[in-house]
């Protein structure tokens, strides 16, 4: 079947503009996640969804990040007042249950440019 | 947090040549993955190995727990190969992975 998908996969937008970021995750996994990561680094975790609700959030740097999965399917990542700082590449991955042994499959990620 | 090293950061080899790369933390964990991630940006699961032995064709991998390291034994590389290799642990709430910062891998033809 079908792996993660993430739209757009290119995203440039000016600095203060509001952006959303969407994640298909594989059909039937119940959990998902957002990471991000800046230029020559690992990705950094965001959130964690288990179902509908936002399992951890302790990853979102600060309240301008917010993300909703309200079906328990698609996530949208979404970003207030962006600031050049937020350029990165956004990551989504899903598993099937959440547990320790799941396997983590990745999305191709969203790369955010902020000008 | 836990914290994640890996070393090398970066290395270069001539294709059929084998590698290990390393992973370190710095508290127990009962789960550790690697992930390769290609040229262009896409991460894949290789391993998920906590503790022992695991091999997948030509790579392999070994976690020891109690020494709080694991290695990525890479042989006869080839050219797709190239890539950042990430090892990644739980964090202490073990609902999320924290990820060291790579050893980004070249492998000449």
């Amino acid at each position: 079947g079908a792996g993660v998908s993430q739209t757009p996969s290119n995203k440039v937008t000016e600095k203060g503009k509001y952006v959303e970021l969407r994640c298909d995750p594989i059909s039937g996994h119940t959990a998902l996640y957002w990471y991000r990561q800046s230029l020559g680094q690992g990705p950094e975790f965001l959130i964690y969804f288990q179902g509908t609700g936002a399992a951890d959030d302790s990853g979102l740097p600060n309240d301008r990040f917010f993300a909703v999965r309200p079906e328990g399917s698609v996530s949208t990542l979404k970003i207030q007042r962006t600031e050049r700082g937020d350029s990165a590449v956004y990551l989504c991955a899903s598993s099937l249950t959440g547990a320790f042994t799941d396997t983590q499959y990745f999305g191709p990620g969203t790369r955010l440019t902020v000008l | 947090g836990i914290q994640v090293e890996q070393s090398p950061p970066d290395l270069i080899l001539q294709e059929g040549a084998n590698s290990t790369l390393r992973c370190n933390f710095s508290d127990s964990v009962n789960n550790l993955q690697w992930f390769h991630q290609n040229p262009w940006g896409q991460l894949i699961n290789l391993f998920y190995i906590p503790s022992g032995t695991k091999q997948n064709g030509r790579l392999s991998a070994t976690t020891v727990a109690t020494e709080r390291y694991s290695l990525l034994y890479i042989s006869s590389s080839q050219t797709t190969d190239s890539g950042v290799y990430f090892c990644a642990v739980p964090d202490n709430y073990g609902q999320n992975f924290v990820f060291g910062p790579g050893t980004r891998l070249s492998v000449l033809p």
